[in-house]
Protein backbone atom coordinates (compact mmCIF):
# COMPACT_ATOMS: atom_id res chain seq x y z
CA UNK A 1 0.00 0.00 0.00
CA UNK A 2 1.10 3.40 -0.56
CA UNK A 3 2.15 6.10 2.35
CA UNK A 4 3.18 9.88 2.47
CA UNK A 5 5.31 10.86 4.98
CA UNK A 6 6.02 14.83 5.59
CA UNK A 7 8.60 15.96 7.96
CA UNK A 8 8.59 17.39 10.44
CA UNK A 9 5.74 17.57 11.97
CA UNK A 10 5.71 21.41 13.93
CA UNK A 11 8.96 23.87 13.18
CA UNK A 12 9.44 27.30 15.02
CA UNK A 13 12.20 29.09 12.92
CA UNK A 14 13.11 32.86 13.28
CA UNK A 15 12.80 35.22 10.07
CA UNK A 16 15.87 35.14 7.79
CA UNK A 17 16.36 31.26 8.90
CA UNK A 18 16.14 28.98 5.89
CA UNK A 19 13.88 25.99 5.44
CA UNK A 20 14.24 22.31 4.61
CA UNK A 21 10.97 20.36 4.43
CA UNK A 22 10.99 17.11 3.11
CA UNK A 23 7.87 14.56 1.63
CA UNK A 24 8.41 11.40 0.08
CA UNK A 25 6.19 8.87 -1.00
CA UNK A 26 6.03 4.91 -0.80
CA UNK A 27 4.47 1.87 -2.46
CA UNK A 28 3.73 3.68 -5.91
CA UNK A 29 6.25 5.30 -9.08
CA UNK A 30 5.97 8.40 -11.04
CA UNK A 31 3.48 10.21 -8.48
CA UNK A 32 2.11 13.55 -9.10
CA UNK A 33 3.49 15.77 -6.12
CA UNK A 34 2.11 18.97 -4.59
CA UNK A 35 3.08 21.54 -1.87
CA UNK A 36 -0.06 23.17 -0.29
CA UNK A 37 -0.02 25.91 2.24
CA UNK A 38 -3.20 26.71 4.78
CA UNK A 39 -2.53 29.72 6.37
CA UNK A 40 -4.96 29.39 9.35
CA UNK A 41 -8.83 29.69 8.58
CA UNK A 42 -8.18 29.49 5.29
CA UNK A 43 -8.74 27.15 2.45
CA UNK A 44 -5.42 24.80 0.61
CA UNK A 45 -3.06 27.17 -1.42
CA UNK A 46 -1.40 25.16 -4.26
CA UNK A 47 2.23 26.03 -4.15
CA UNK A 48 3.91 23.59 -6.37
CA UNK A 49 3.45 20.82 -8.72
CA UNK A 50 5.68 18.18 -9.98
CA UNK A 51 4.63 15.31 -12.61
CA UNK A 52 8.39 14.27 -12.68
CA UNK A 53 12.03 14.00 -11.82
CA UNK A 54 12.97 17.57 -11.88
CA UNK A 55 9.95 19.12 -13.36
CA UNK A 56 8.73 21.85 -10.76
CA UNK A 57 5.85 24.33 -11.23
CA UNK A 58 4.79 26.93 -9.21
CA UNK A 59 1.65 28.54 -8.66
CA UNK A 60 2.15 31.37 -6.74
CA UNK A 61 5.54 33.66 -6.69
CA UNK A 62 7.11 33.81 -3.02
CA UNK A 63 10.45 33.51 -1.66
CA UNK A 64 10.17 29.32 -1.85
CA UNK A 65 10.90 27.19 -3.93
CA UNK A 66 10.28 23.41 -4.81
CA UNK A 67 12.95 20.59 -5.78
CA UNK A 68 12.18 16.93 -7.08
CA UNK A 69 15.60 14.95 -6.39
CA UNK A 70 14.34 11.52 -6.80
CA UNK A 71 10.71 10.22 -7.81
CA UNK A 72 9.32 10.26 -4.74
CA UNK A 73 10.89 12.20 -2.82
CA UNK A 74 9.51 16.63 -2.90
CA UNK A 75 11.53 18.98 -1.14
CA UNK A 76 9.92 22.46 0.09
CA UNK A 77 12.87 25.40 0.70
CA UNK A 78 13.71 28.64 1.91
CA UNK A 79 16.65 30.60 1.68
CA UNK A 80 14.98 33.12 4.45
CA UNK A 81 11.78 32.83 5.85
CA UNK A 82 9.05 36.01 5.91
CA UNK A 83 6.49 36.49 8.98
CA UNK A 84 4.12 35.69 6.07
CA UNK A 85 4.94 31.93 5.57
CA UNK A 86 3.62 30.86 8.80
CA UNK A 87 1.27 28.11 8.05
CA UNK A 88 0.51 24.69 7.88
CA UNK A 89 2.03 22.99 4.83
CA UNK A 90 1.00 19.60 2.99
CA UNK A 91 2.14 17.53 0.86
CA UNK A 92 0.72 15.41 -1.50
CA UNK A 93 0.28 12.89 -4.25
CA UNK A 94 -2.03 11.45 -6.96
CA UNK A 95 -1.36 8.42 -9.61
CA UNK A 96 -2.19 11.13 -12.09
CA UNK A 97 -4.30 14.54 -12.77
CA UNK A 98 -7.26 14.79 -11.16
CA UNK A 99 -6.84 11.22 -9.80
CA UNK A 100 -7.81 11.46 -5.71
CA UNK A 101 -5.09 12.59 -4.17
CA UNK A 102 -3.73 11.66 -0.72
CA UNK A 103 -2.11 13.94 1.89
CA UNK A 104 0.72 13.61 3.86
CA UNK A 105 0.45 14.46 7.92
CA UNK A 106 1.40 18.25 6.99
CA UNK A 107 3.82 20.50 8.99
CA UNK A 108 3.05 23.50 11.08
CA UNK A 109 5.54 26.21 10.48
CA UNK A 110 5.65 28.88 12.63
CA UNK A 111 8.21 32.12 11.64
CA UNK A 112 8.87 34.34 14.73
CA UNK B 1 -13.38 34.95 -7.55
CA UNK B 2 -13.54 31.91 -6.07
CA UNK B 3 -13.83 28.84 -8.51
CA UNK B 4 -15.14 26.66 -5.37
CA UNK B 5 -17.61 27.95 -3.31
CA UNK B 6 -19.19 26.12 0.10
CA UNK B 7 -21.79 26.84 2.82
CA UNK B 8 -22.31 27.26 4.99
CA UNK B 9 -18.81 27.97 6.22
CA UNK B 10 -19.61 26.47 9.79
CA UNK B 11 -22.09 24.38 10.97
CA UNK B 12 -22.84 22.87 14.62
CA UNK B 13 -25.63 20.15 14.46
CA UNK B 14 -26.98 17.66 17.77
CA UNK B 15 -25.62 14.28 17.77
CA UNK B 16 -28.38 12.23 15.29
CA UNK B 17 -29.23 15.29 13.28
CA UNK B 18 -29.00 14.74 9.29
CA UNK B 19 -26.46 17.01 7.92
CA UNK B 20 -26.04 18.73 4.56
CA UNK B 21 -22.62 20.46 2.84
CA UNK B 22 -23.16 22.34 -0.10
CA UNK B 23 -20.45 22.86 -3.17
CA UNK B 24 -21.01 25.08 -6.17
CA UNK B 25 -18.48 25.67 -8.45
CA UNK B 26 -18.26 27.59 -11.79
CA UNK B 27 -15.93 25.71 -13.74
CA UNK B 28 -16.42 22.68 -16.35
CA UNK B 29 -14.77 19.80 -13.97
CA UNK B 30 -13.13 16.21 -14.62
CA UNK B 31 -14.04 15.34 -10.94
CA UNK B 32 -14.94 16.63 -7.85
CA UNK B 33 -13.80 15.40 -4.42
CA UNK B 34 -14.85 15.71 -0.77
CA UNK B 35 -12.19 15.63 1.68
CA UNK B 36 -11.84 15.70 5.75
CA UNK B 37 -9.62 17.97 7.32
CA UNK B 38 -9.16 16.17 11.21
CA UNK B 39 -8.59 18.87 14.00
CA UNK B 40 -5.02 17.53 13.87
CA UNK B 41 -5.29 18.85 10.44
CA UNK B 42 -4.75 15.64 8.48
CA UNK B 43 -6.78 15.56 5.24
CA UNK B 44 -8.47 12.19 4.14
CA UNK B 45 -10.07 11.65 0.90
CA UNK B 46 -13.77 10.90 1.22
CA UNK B 47 -15.49 10.77 -2.26
CA UNK B 48 -14.31 11.35 -5.79
CA UNK B 49 -16.80 11.22 -8.16
CA UNK B 50 -18.04 12.50 -11.94
CA UNK B 51 -21.51 12.01 -11.59
CA UNK B 52 -24.25 10.77 -9.75
CA UNK B 53 -24.27 9.69 -5.98
CA UNK B 54 -21.83 7.80 -4.12
CA UNK B 55 -22.13 6.13 -0.48
CA UNK B 56 -20.05 5.15 1.93
CA UNK B 57 -20.79 4.14 5.46
CA UNK B 58 -22.96 7.27 6.32
CA UNK B 59 -21.70 9.88 3.87
CA UNK B 60 -23.47 10.20 0.91
CA UNK B 61 -21.80 12.40 -2.08
CA UNK B 62 -24.31 13.92 -4.86
CA UNK B 63 -23.42 15.91 -7.73
CA UNK B 64 -25.16 17.62 -10.46
CA UNK B 65 -22.88 18.55 -13.13
CA UNK B 66 -25.78 20.72 -15.13
CA UNK B 67 -26.45 22.73 -12.35
CA UNK B 68 -22.61 22.58 -11.35
CA UNK B 69 -23.63 21.56 -7.51
CA UNK B 70 -22.63 18.89 -5.46
CA UNK B 71 -23.31 18.09 -1.74
CA UNK B 72 -22.30 16.06 1.30
CA UNK B 73 -24.17 14.46 3.37
CA UNK B 74 -24.03 12.65 6.61
CA UNK B 75 -26.61 10.52 8.11
CA UNK B 76 -27.11 10.09 12.01
CA UNK B 77 -24.06 12.42 12.61
CA UNK B 78 -21.82 11.62 15.63
CA UNK B 79 -19.13 13.25 17.56
CA UNK B 80 -16.60 12.03 15.71
CA UNK B 81 -17.74 13.35 12.27
CA UNK B 82 -16.56 16.98 13.64
CA UNK B 83 -14.15 18.08 11.24
CA UNK B 84 -13.79 20.62 7.90
CA UNK B 85 -15.33 19.21 5.19
CA UNK B 86 -13.64 20.60 2.25
CA UNK B 87 -14.79 20.08 -1.88
CA UNK B 88 -12.07 20.27 -3.87
CA UNK B 89 -12.36 20.32 -8.06
CA UNK B 90 -10.08 19.67 -10.59
CA UNK B 91 -10.13 20.97 -14.00
CA UNK B 92 -6.39 21.18 -15.11
CA UNK B 93 -5.41 21.62 -11.73
CA UNK B 94 -6.97 21.35 -8.20
CA UNK B 95 -9.51 24.20 -6.92
CA UNK B 96 -10.31 24.09 -3.31
CA UNK B 97 -13.46 25.41 -1.15
CA UNK B 98 -12.56 27.13 2.20
CA UNK B 99 -14.44 24.47 4.19
CA UNK B 100 -17.22 23.90 5.76
CA UNK B 101 -16.45 23.58 9.66
CA UNK B 102 -18.96 20.88 11.34
CA UNK B 103 -18.82 20.42 15.12
CA UNK B 104 -21.43 17.79 16.18
CA UNK B 105 -22.78 17.90 19.55
CA UNK B 106 -23.44 14.48 21.90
Amino acid sequence: SQTIHQWPATLVQPVGSPLSLECTVEGTSNPNLYWYRQAAGRGLQLLFYSVGIGQISSEVPQNLSASRPQDRQFILSSKKLLLSDSGFYLCAWTPGPGREQFFGPGTRLTVL
Amino acid sequence: KNEVEQSPQNLTAQEGEFITINCSYSVGISALHWLQQHPGGGIVSLFMLSSGKKKHGRLIATINIQEKHSSLHITASHPRDSAVYICSLYKYQFYFGTGTSLTVIP
